[in-house]
């Protein structure tokens, strides 16, 4: 079966610095990755989408890869501030609007 | 942005009672919605797939007895749990497809049985 994994360690960062979360999954070939961002409480929200044959995806601070032959996602967040701590999931899966199975998570902290 | 809401935010009741949670997409229709479950310190979880106007859709291991789905209309779907026991106390999000190929999320409902 599918296996979605990203590092279950919380990440402490300093302000300023980049955030690099890794997503692994096994067993799968997905044609799009999705990244969300949880903060306590409340509902995911949508932060990047990248398709199987786009390298990367920038939004702002935000920037993702996607490599098919490693099966892996790598999330960037540049620049980082105390507002980007949160929990980021990541979510491969075969069609946009699917049903999503999520990674568990890696909390990110920021620290002043 | 398109908004998906959740009703009621937050419901504590008894044991052996049932509870509904009422997912609404606000500025769109969805055809199609999921509901989630997140127990503390964990991932989401798919419970189901809600269908307008057709049966839902279980994952392995919810049981559909127990988690009623009704998708009313193109704008709302509804989860029931029924005869709810503490082991049913956990955070219950739900989702829907929308613009811009990516799911938008209500901002969940958080469910304690005593």
């Amino acid at each position: 079966s599918q296996k979605i994994e990203q590092n279950s360690e919380a990440l402490n960062i300093q302000e300023g610095k980049t955030a690099t979360l890794t997503c692994n999954y096994t067993n799968y070939s997905p044609a799009y990755l999705q990244w969300y961002r949880q903060d306590p409480g409340r509902g995911p929200v949508f932060l990047l989408l990248i398709r199987e044959n786009e390298k990367e995806k920038r939004k702002e601070r935000l920037k993702v890869t996607f490599d098919t032959t490693l099966k892996q996602s790598l999330f960037h967040i540049t620049a980082s501030q105390p507002a980007d701590s949160a929990t980021y999931l990541c979510a491969p899966s075969k069609a946009a609007g699917n049903k999503l199975t999520f990674g568990g998570g890696t909390r990110v902290l920021v620290k002043p | 942005g398109a908004v998906v809401s959740q009703h009621p935010s937050r419901v504590i009741c008894k044991s052996g009672t049932s509870v509904k949670i009422e997912c609404r997409s606000l500025d769109f229709q969805a055809t199609t919605m999921f509901w989630y479950r997140q127990f503390p310190k964990q991932s989401l979880m798919l419970m189901a797939t809600s269908n307008e106007g057709s049966k839902a859709t279980y994952e392995q291991g919810v049981e559909k007895d127990k988690f009623l789905i009704n998708h009313a209309s193109l704008t709302l779907s509804t989860l029931t749990v029924t005869s709810a026991h503490p082991e049913d106390s956990s955070f219950y999000i739900c989702s829907a497809p929308g613009p811009g190929e990516t799911q938008y999320f209500g901002p969940g409902t958080r469910l304690l049985v005593l």
